[in-house]
């Protein structure tokens, strides 16, 4: 059974461009989480999906974030018009329930020039 | 609003040592406590998941204790080893989310 898998490992962007971080979820977990970690912080909550729908985002920027999870396919954060201040390191976790073991993916980090 | 802290924020221990990372958290309201364990530039290695219900999990060398009434869980690391440094980061899980401490960076010299 594969890891939560994330993609790309390293993303460069270039201020104003979009950027799209992909996160596959372990077999059989239906429940994903996105966490960012800035430099010198701790992790901070991001969204949490089901399957097609958006659960809570009351960690997301109100503006230029967005988050998917298809029924196919993978979860996708997205960002629009990228800042300096985006550059971070983007982690999905997922889980087969809400109140079980968060998995978590290798990360993504985002440098934004 | 939830709050985790872990301190200090960095430890150096020489091998073998026996130690025990603390972490406290501000709303007691919480299902589970999980300790994870991130290496440089890499994800998050869960280590071990504390339901609310329970008072310990052991894994290993590793046992940690969660006393939610007040507000105190703490990792256990027997005879620890050069391969255990690490930033070492409790988390809460609550309200569908997780809030992270901002870890604890252990280094155990030869």
């Amino acid at each position: 059974n594969a890891g939560v898998m994330q993609n790309p490992r390293h993303l460069v962007r270039r201020r104003g461009q979009e950027a799209r971080l992909r996160c596959s979820p372990m077999k059989g977990h239906s429940h994903v989480y996105w966490y960012r970690q800035l430099p010198e912080e701790g992790l901070k909550f991001m969204v949490y999906l089901q399957k097609e729908n958006i659960i809570d985002e009351s960690g997301m920027p109100k503006e230029r974030f967005s988050a998917e999870f298809p029924k196919e396919g993978p979860s996708i954060l997205r960002i629009q018009q990228v800042v300096r201040g985006d550059s971070a390191a983007y982690f999905c976790a997922s889980s087969p329930g809400v109140a079980d073991t968060q998995y978590f993916g290798p990360g993504t980090r985002l440098t934004v020039l | 609003k939830q709050e985790v802290t872990q301190i200090p924020a960095a430890l150096s221990v020489p091998e073998g040592e026996n130690l025990v990372l603390n972490c406290s958290f501000t709303d007691s309201a919480i299902y589970n406590l999980q300790w994870f364990r991130q290496d440089p530039g890499k994800g998050l290695t869960s280590l071990l998941l504390i339901q609310s219900s329970q008072r310990e999990q052991t894994s290993g060398r590793l046992n940690a204790s969660l006393d939610k009434s007040s507000g105190r869980s703490t990792l256990y690391i027997a005879a620890s080893q050069p391969g255990d440094s690490a930033t070492y980061l409790c988390a809460v899980g609550a309200n569908s989310k997780l809030t992270f401490g901002k870890g604890i960076t252990l280094s155990v010299r030869p």
